[in-house]
């Protein structure tokens, strides 16, 4: 079966401008969480959606959120982009969710540059 | 602070020795996954240790879950190149918000 798909692959934006990030999981997993991926602080888990409801969030600033569609797709918006924000930014997909161990199968990222 | 600290950082090798990285946190954890990730992809799950003390393996990978549910390790025997990659460790604790990822090990196996 299809695996987690992320576009775009690369995004180049400048400082102040918003950008959206889109995240398609597998057929029948209906949780789907973000990460932010950098060198120095690794994988940043942003938040999950399952059933098109925010279960949880990570410590970021309200410029970062999201939203699930009902057909589990989901999307990711970050407003007032930072030089700060330049990350790989990874979706993972699961069929129950984060808090039943289930494995999350993620995406190939999209790599994000604020300049 | 990390809540899951994982050594080492960097680990760079030849073909054929042995490594072991660990993943070290001052929590207990219901359950420790490890992922791997190569370059361009998203991590790919390797194991899932649930009970203290248990011991899994995957063909030269050798995993296990602290008695205690606090650390975990990776063992590799006779390291290929294949191997090298980012290793991750993931936690998901009995309150939702300590659910992490370690910094990572990056490993190269050199030919």
């Amino acid at each position: 079966k299809a695996g987690v798909t992320q576009t775009p692959r690369y995004l180049i934006k400048t400082r102040g401008q918003q950008v959206t990030l889109s995240c398609s999981p597998i057929s029948g997993h209906r949780s789907v969480s973000w990460y932010q991926q950098t060198p120095g602080q690794g994988l940043q888990f942003l938040f999950e959606y399952f059933s098109e409801t925010q279960r949880n969030k990570g410590n970021f600033p309200g410029r970062f959120s999201g939203r699930q569609f009902s057909n589990s797709r989901s999307e990711m918006n970050v407003s007032t982009l930072e030089l700060g924000d330049s990350a790989l930014y990874l979706c993972a997909s699961s069929r129950e969710g984060l808090q039943s161990r289930d494995e999350q199968f993620f995406g190939p990222g999209t790599r994000l540059t604020v300049l | 602070t990390q809540l899951l600290e994982q050594s080492p950082q960097f680990l760079s090798i030849q073909e054929g020795e042995n490594l072991t990285v660990y993943c070290n946190s001052s929590s207990v954890f219901s359950s420790l996954q490890w992922y791997r990730q190569e370059p361009g992809e998203g991590p790919v799950l390797l194991v899932t240790v649930v009970t203290g003390g248990e011991v899994k393996k995957l063909k030269r990978l050798t995993f296990q879950f602290g008695d205690a549910r606090k650390d975990s390790s990776l063992h590799i025997t006779a390291a290929q190149p294949g191997d090298t990659g980012l290793y991750l460790c993931y936690a998901g604790g009995t309150s939702y918000g300590k659910l992490t990822f370690g910094q990572g090990t990056i490993l190269t196996v050199h030919p």
